[in-house]
């Protein structure tokens, strides 16, 4: 069965970066593009980009272009996400989500969640 | 683009129905089927109920459905259970990116 598996949580100072990972398993991993989702206490989810595993080619959210990087390794069926220049306000739960079999779709299944949060 | 207008909450009865709608512009809700619901209850990841509008996946309730009228789509749950208190966020995308709601907490009575 499919499963997207994230890294732990994790505490970072401000003006660091996190890079949180996303292993999944159970499908074609190169065959469904995978997203990245926000979620900071107590709000709703915010979208952040996509990664296209099968060539790595990505697209992010304008408000994170230039903060956000996602990568891929297919050797290990894990995509990652790397958060630079960080805030108090980027304190939040990160999820990946894959999508159908277009970039730009529904997410239907979705990692634990990757707690982040940032603190002096 | 800015987020999906959503009520911030709704509230029923067990048994009854109620609609949860999501306001778009006819840029991304009025111009593409590609609007999903999620369920999220606390601590947990969000499920997807509904996509493509009117689609459930295998194994959500019938009870859930979809549709949509010009830049608005709706979610209705008819037939109120106790579990289904939790938030629900609308989704639209277009071919670039993908908008969120913000958020609706439902509440069983």
């Amino acid at each position: 069965q499919v499963q997207v598996v994230q890294s732990g949580a994790e505490v970072k100072k401000p003006g660091a970066s996190v890079k949180v990972s996303c292993k999944a398993s159970g499908y074609s991993f190169t065959s469904y593009y995978m997203h990245w989702v926000r979620q900071a206490p107590g709000q709703g989810l915010e979208w952040m980009g996509l990664i296209n595993p099968s060539g790595g080619s990505t697209s992010y959210a304008q408000k994170f272009q230039g903060r956000v990087t996602m990568t891929r390794d297919t050797s290990t069926s894990t995509v990652y996400m790397e958060l630079s220049s960080l805030r108090s306000e980027d304190t939040a739960v990160f999820y990946c989500a894959t999508s159908g079999g277009v970039p730009y779709s529904y997410f239907d299944y979705w990692g634990q969640g990757t707690l982040v949060t940032v603190s002096s | 683009q800015s987020a999906l207008t959503q009520p911030a909450s709704v509230s029923g009865s067990p048994g009854q129905s109620i609609t949860i709608s999501c306001t778009g512009t006819s840029s991304d809700v009025g111009d593409y089927n590609s609007v999903s619901w999620y369920q999220q209850h606390p601590g947990k990841a969000p499920k997807l109920m509904i996509y493509d509008v009117i689609i459930r996946p295998s194994g959500v309730s019938s009870r859930f459905s979809g549709s949509k009228s010009g830049n608005t789509a709706s979610l209705t749950i008819s037939g109120l259970q106790a579990e289904d208190e939790a938030d629900y966020y609308c989704s639209s995308c277009t071919s670039t990116l993908v908008l969120f709601g913000g958020g609706t907490k439902l509440t069983v009575l």
